[in-house]
């Protein structure tokens, strides 16, 4: 079983200013992992996604994560977040092996609110 | 143009009642996917389908049914069963043939009991 914890229910910050949103994972198998945003009332958009290969990945919008398998970790960051930045963001993992049924685990979620 | 429909976008259903939530895709995925959104706690995972005429229970599928009869389509019943069922109810899709593990999302469906 997996798990995933986003330590940060909440980001504020200002226009322009760089970000991270901060996500931990547990599990005892390989894993891939994801990062989707939700604007108000919408479903979810994916951001960005590891699955194997160079831990720095690029995503939409800007937005881009890291993979470190030794902490566990797969931060997002941007360097400069806009107005329309504003959003809920979610990370996700899901159990690479082919039976295990391809579903995703979420963290909480970590709503960035971005301030003029 | 490709994509995941879900119907109605908001609904209302009064205590006691069964109602149930559309969900459609055109983009040819065999795996369909429902969760449940509250605040504060993320998706969790109410049922999936990895091919027609096949389901399975996921985290919380107690007071929630589900049928695949088409590849397209993947309904979503909540029965008077599901005692705390106000919610956001979001469908998603997967392609196995990609081979990799991407779910694309519908737009969603806000369920309140009055």
């Amino acid at each position: 079983a997996q798990s995933v914890t986003q330590l940060d229910s909440q980001v504020p910050v200002f226009e322009e200013a760089p970000v991270e949103l901060r996500c931990n994972y547990s599990s005892s198998v390989s894993v891939y992992l994801f990062w989707y945003v939700q604007y108000p009332n919408q479903g979810l958009q994916l951001l960005l996604k590891y699955l194997s290969g160079s831990t720095l990945v690029k995503g939409i919008n800007g937005f881009e994560a890291e993979f470190n398998k030794s902490q566990t970790s797969f931060h997002l960051r941007k360097p400069s977040v806009h107005i329309s930045d504003t959003a809920e963001y979610f990370c996700a993992v899901s159990d690479r092996r082919n039976n295990a049924g391809n579903m995703l685990t979420f963290g909480g979620g970590t709503r960035l609110m971005v301030k003029p | 143009d490709g994509g995941i429909t879900q119907s109605p976008k908001y609904l209302f259903r009064k205590e006691g009642q069964n109602v149930t939530l559309s969900c459609e895709q055109n983009l040819n995925h065999d795996a369909m996917y429902w969760y449940r959104q509250d605040p504060g706690q993320g998706l969790r995972l109410i049922y999936y389908s990895q091919i027609v005429n096949d389901f399975q229970k996921g985290d919380i599928a107690e007071g929630y049914s589900v049928s695949r009869e088409k590849k397209e389509s993947f309904p979503l019943t909540v029965t008077s069963a599901q005692k705390n069922p106000t919610a956001f109810y979001l469908c998603a899709s997967k392609s196995r043939r990609e081979g990799l593990d991407t779910q694309y999302f519908g737009p969603g469906t806000r369920l309140t009991v009055l």
